[in-house]
């Protein structure tokens, strides 16, 4: 049992390009989460999936996009990377009933832009 | 003002010694809490969930405040191994785990 797959492990971009990350779960669970990680900042949420068919942004929304493929996959597109964008990227998921169970994370991206 | 707050830390201390943690939150409709465990820039991985009435878990313990909004950890016995950054996790309603910035540990011989 995979739980939570994100790929790349590590990514290094120019200013200006763009990527996408990618997030698959293999626990039917009906919600998805990026988040990602600075140091001394927490875990921040960028956007979330709640289920198949939606998306709503998080705490720090701009400069990113998300699509929810189906329901086991949720990527983050970065379309014109910036420096302030180096950070660690965490995708994760749960059951999604709205009563605030356990998260499932994948095992980040290191993303660094130059 | 952030809506989860923990203080950073680090606390520094000996094998065996007891430790504890608080978190605030910001929201009192807030309606399941947990704690998790960060190391080295990992992936956080569960630790415990924190139940009203307070829960333990061998060494650790969780317990929640709700008139003061606040829940605690308790390390009690503590190991090298325990060192690593202790994440408070708050969800407010729905579907939005809010995370507080962590607390370093660490454990010294």
């Amino acid at each position: 049992n995979a739980g939570v797959t994100q790929t790349p492990k590590f990514q290094v971009l120019k200013t200006g390009q763009s990527m996408t990350l990618q997030c698959a779960q293999d626990m039917n669970h009906n919600s998805m989460y990026w988040y990602r990680q600075d140091p001394g900042m927490g875990l921040r949420l960028i956007y979330y999936s709640a289920s198949e068919g939606t998306t709503d942004k998080g705490e720090v929304p701009n400069g990113y996009n998300v699509s929810r493929l189906n329901k086991r996959e949720f990527s983050l597109r970065l379309e014109s990377a910036a420096p302030s964008q180096t950070s660690v990227y965490f995708c994760a998921s749960n059951p999604g009933q709205g009563n605030g169970e356990k998260l499932f994370f994948g095992s980040g991206t290191q993303l660094s832009v130059l | 003002r952030k809506e989860v707050e923990q203080d950073p830390g680090p606390f520094n201390v000996p094998e065996g010694a007891t430790v504890a943690f608080n978190c605030t939150y910001s929201n009192s409709a807030s309606q399941s809490f947990f704690w998790y465990r960060q190391d080295c820039r990992k992936e956080p991985k569960l630790l415990m969930s924190v139940y009203s009435s307070g829960n333990e878990d061998g060494r650790f313990t969780a317990q929640l405040n709700r008139a003061s909004q606040y829940i605690s950890l308790l390390i009690r016995d503590s190991k090298l191994s325990d060192s690593a950054t202790y994440l408070c996790v708050v969800n407010m309603g729905g579907y939005i785990p809010t995370f507080g910035r962590g607390t370093s540990l660490i454990v010294h011989p």
